[in-house]
């Protein structure tokens, strides 16, 4: 079992609607959850952090954690064709080990 | 504030080859991070600095690899020799490493092929 799983997609969403990205970790210590954004051949760019169940919201973009069920997803309102891009999940096992463990990203394609 | 920069952008190299990739986090970032993305993979951590020491060197895959930084600044990655199994995209990222700050902000990668 992958420590942090993604669906590969692609995703194809139309314009305006929703986009609901999803990932699953299998440490349940797991501490830190990122959502990184990149855009072909450029570097990860950090869009989201979460660290609490619940819901954290900035601007168009929510992330939602569930540590019970080892779930954290991102949703991304009003999508527009910018945000296009590769969606990588990534999960901080614990403070103080600060290294990040990756899934391997979600496609996202927002159609005009 | 300038980002993090890796070079070079691009190393095709032959096997038995040695490759050395650079790192300059950004300024004042005292943990730097070394990680690797194999062909359909994920990213998976290499090391981690904090300032010139090795906090967490787990994720290097032998002995080939090696990585040093200097005075606590900017960072190298020698590969020697090179293996086609080390072909991949190696992103640096760097992070202030304050309480309630564990942001690590990436770098563009170096994209290595082992011919």
């Amino acid at each position: 079992q992958k420590e942090v799983e993604q669906n590969s997609g692609p995703l194809s969403v139309p314009e305006g609607a929703i986009a609901s990205l999803n990932c699953t970790y299998s440490d349940r210590g797991s501490q830190s959850f990122f959502w990184y954004r990149q855009y072909s051949g450029k570097s990860p760019e950090l869009i989201m952090s979460i660290y609490s169940n619940g819901d954290k919201e900035d601007g168009r973009f929510t992330a939602q954690l569930n540590k019970a069920s080892q779930y954290v997803s991102l949703l991304i309102r009003d999508s527009q064709p910018s945000d296009s891009a590769t969606y990588l999940c990534a999960v901080n096992a614990d403070f103080g080990n600060e290294k990040l463990t990756f899934g391997t990203g979600t496609r996202l394609t927002i159609i005009p | 504030e300038a980002g993090v920069t890796q070079f070079p952008s691009h190393s095709v190299i032959e096997k038995g080859q040695t490759v050395t990739l650079r790192c300059d986090p950004i300024s004042g970032h005292d943990n730097l991070y070394w990680y690797r993305r194999v062909m359909g993979k994920e990213i998976k951590f290499l090391l981690h600095f904090v300032k010139e020491s090795k906090q967490d060197e787990s994720g290097m895959p032998n002995n080939r690899f090696l990585a040093e930084r200097t005075g606590g600044t900017y960072s190298t990655l020698k590969v020697q020799p090179a293996e086609l199994e080390d072909s991949g995209v190696y992103f640096c990222a760097s992070s202030r490493g304050l309480a309630g700050d564990d942001t690590q902000y990436f770098g563009p990668g170096t994209r290595l092929t082992v011919l």
